[in-house]
């Protein structure tokens, strides 16, 4: 079974600074989707950014962009010039695209907590 | 209008009630989605329908019961939950079941008393 492991419940940032997420991943497959989700107080998880494991290229969003190493199961985000919108719970996932059993399931991991200071 | 809404945004309820969650999604998507997301635990998947069909059931207690009338509306009845039922449930919707990324809903914070 995929698992999906965020090593830091806590992280914090000074605004306009970089931020890293970490974010380790458990399959035996050799295709699956990436993702990271933010949920911000409101409570509406939201898409940051989308990876396709086939992909080579790491995938980008404005200030959001991540660091894939396929060999090394890892998948961090990287946050540049943050800003106070951002703290927010983010959460990694994982996503097969082979159909049937359990692989409509989003796996995902147990999140982090973002604090932004000012 | 946000994509995908969810009703009540708080509920309080008693061991013995009956109440309903409803979910509906404005993005065409064929795929809906039930999460309940407690506190320091990942999002656990409940229940998903593609097409109004139910193609996963993932050992859910028989107090929760979902319906999805047509892909626009999903429905959580609940009848005589527990305290530890408690907890945030997501809604969530995608254009397939496979690779789509899927969209979720603000979210019923429910409190079981």
């Amino acid at each position: 079974a995929q698992t999906v492991t965020q090593s830091q419940p806590e992280m914090s940032v000074q605004e306009a600074e970089t931020v890293t997420l970490s974010c380790t991943y458990d399959t035996s497959e050799s295709d699956y989707y990436l993702f990271w989700y933010k949920q911000p107080p409101s409570r509406q998880m939201i898409l940051v950014i989308r990876q396709e494991a086939y992909k080579q290229q790491n995938a980008t969003e404005n200030r959001f962009s991540v660091n894939f190493q396929k060999a090394a199961k890892s998948f961090s985000l990287k946050i540049s010039d943050s800003q106070l919108g951002d703290a927010a719970m983010y959460f990694c996932a994982y996503r097969s695209p082979n159909s049937g059993g359990s692989n409509y399931k989003l796996t995902f991991g147990k999140g982090t907590l973002l604090t932004v200071n000012p | 209008e946000t994509g995908v809404t969810q009703t009540p945004r708080h509920l309080v309820m008693g061991m013995t009630n009956k109440k309903s969650l409803k979910c509906e999604q404005h993005l065409g998507h064929n795929a809906m989605y039930w999460y309940k997301q407690s506190a320091k635990k990942p999002l656990e998947l409940m229940f998903v329908y593609s097409l109004e069909e139910r193609v996963e059931n993932n050992s859910v207690p028989s107090r929760f019961s979902p319906e999805c009338p047509n892909s626009s509306h999903l429905f959580l009845h609940l009848h005589t939950l527990q305290p530890e039922d408690s907890a945030l449930y997501l809604c969530a919707s995608s254009q397939d079941l496979v690779i789509s990324p899927l969209h979720f809903g603000n979210g019923t914070r429910l409190t079981v008393t």
